[in-house]
């Protein structure tokens, strides 16, 4: 099982540039996450999804979309890239199952905005 | 609002034990995870408390206690490979992790 893979690893973008990262997952876990780390701060969740179909906005949601059209991927989208999204992004995914919510991360892309 | 509280970095003795702390506010509460991160690396599960008291798995424990919203990561016998970030998150009432910036612990020799 290759668990959470993240594609690109890496990425430099121009202001005003769109990108799509990429995040699969084969464990066949319902829920997904994109978050984005930033040095002295915590993981803050952009943008989740509670299943196939499903999407809901986390605590930091502006100037990015995503969408899952299918169970094991999670696309994230830049339309227009900002030197404030320069960071390391990180998608997960977990299971929901009981007796707790263990979120599996993929290993991150590192974007750089000029 | 919401606020997780760790120390920003700590250092410790190879082979001695360390004790990281996390104090938390949030909107609600459905147990406390620890996650360990590599410098470059994903976060990893460490541990899970909801109730109050001591978890014990293997070198690590985690200690809960809600009425003081406080909890803390035990380290013993501390390795060279222990060197990375420890973050505290809470899940809150909509089941969503609240995380903390992460404590840097150094091992030194």
């Amino acid at each position: 099982n290759a668990g959470v893979t993240q594609t690109p690893k890496f990425r430099v973008l121009k202001t005003g540039q769109s990108m799509t990262l990429l995040c699969a997952q084969d464990m066949n876990h319902e829920y997904m996450y994109w978050y984005r780390q930033d040095p002295g701060m915590g993981l803050r969740l952009i943008h989740y999804s509670v299943g196939e179909g499903t999407t809901a906005k986390g605590e930091v949601p502006d100037g990015y979309n995503v969408s899952r059209l299918k169970k094991q991927n999670f696309l994230l989208g830049l339309e227009s890239a900002a030197p404030s999204q320069t960071s390391v992004y990180f998608c997960a995914s977990s299971s929901g199952a009981e007796p707790y919510n263990e979120q599996f991360f993929g290993p991150g892309t590192r974007l750089t905005v000029l | 609002g919401q606020n997780i509280d760790q120390p920003t970095e700590m250092t410790a003795t190879e082979g001695a034990i360390v004790q990281i702390n996390c104090t938390y506010q949030t909107s609600g509460f459905n147990g406390l995870f620890w996650y360990q991160q590599h410098a470059g690396e994903a976060p990893t599960f460490l541990s899970y408390n909801v109730l109050d008291g001591l978890e014990e798995k293997g070198r690590f424990s985690s200690f809960l206690s809600r009425s003081k919203g406080y909890s803390y990561l035990l380290l013993k016998e501390l390795q060279m490979k222990d060197s990375a970030s420890y973050l505290c998150a809470v899940e809150d009432s909509n089941y969503q992790l609240i995380w903390g910036a992460g404590t840097k612990l150094i091992i030194k020799p």
